[in-house]
């Protein structure tokens, strides 16, 4: 089975700044099979991106995702107000889906 | 535009059961698999079960397996979670959502905005 972790836990940044979110898997992975979702307090997951770098529908293009084998990377360029948040990546595989645990971005 | 809404949380003993719902609409059923996903209080994202479009294939996580049943019916818009034996642990908020499945990858592309389950004595 395979694992995801993400770090940091937390990043404190202010708005205007760039985010950079890592998330690694346990072993080597398609990034076809990588996602990203956004939670805001309160709300329902939503999708940012998939195939470790496509931007969803509705996806401000200052979210962008990249990486490949075990290690992904989703960034934000410059940080707006309502993007401060829980961010989760996840990967399907064996007719499953797997989580990681989370970045949240704060306000510095 | 697509549209989810759960329904049937609320509040169950350990061992009882609770069957939720998910009306979606925006969409031809048939076209998408259906997955639901949970959330306990305060912690991540766990994926729980997911359908066919047409109810052929469905796998659930270890977690639930043998305790959850997922179904669906097209004539009626509607994805159903059947949950039996609860355990405390299996309190959260339930989500469901259309899974786009392509080429042998699927993704949770649109949420509803969950029902909350507890369980507790």
């Amino acid at each position: 089975e395979i694992v995801l972790t993400q770090s940091p836990g937390t990043l404190s940044l202010s708005p205007g700044e760039r985010a950079t979110l890592s998330c690694r898997a346990s072993q080597s992975v398609s990034s076809t099979y990588l996602a990203w979702y956004q939670q805001k307090p309160g709300q329902a997951p939503r999708l940012l991106i998939s195939g470790a770098s496509s931007r969803a529908t509705g996806t401000p293009d200052r979210f962008s995702g990249s990486g490949s084998g075990t290690d992904f990377t989703l960034t934000i360029s410059r940080l707006e107000p309502e993007d401060f948040a829980v961010y989760y990546c996840q990967l399907y595989g064996d007719s499953r889906f797997t989580f990681g645990p989370g970045t949240k971005v704060d306000i510095k | 535009q697509v549209q989810l809404v759960e329904s049937g949380g609320g509040l169950v003993k350990p061992g009882g059961s609770l069957r939720l719902s998910c009306e979606a609409s925006g969409f031809r059923p048939i076209d998408s698999y259906m997955s639901w996903i949970r959330q306990a209080p305060g912690k991540g994202l766990e994926w729980i079960s997911y359908i066919s479009g047409t109810s052929h294939y469905a796998n659930y996580a270890d977690s639930v397996r043998g305790r959850f049943t997922i179904s669906r019916d097209n004539a009626k818009s509607s994805l159903y979670l059947q949950m039996n034996s609860l355990r405390a642990e299996d309190s959260a908020v339930y989500y469901c959502a259309r899974t786009a499945c392509s080429g042998g990858n699927c993704k949770l592309d649109y949420w509803g905005q969950g029902t909350l389950v507890t369980v507790s004595s």
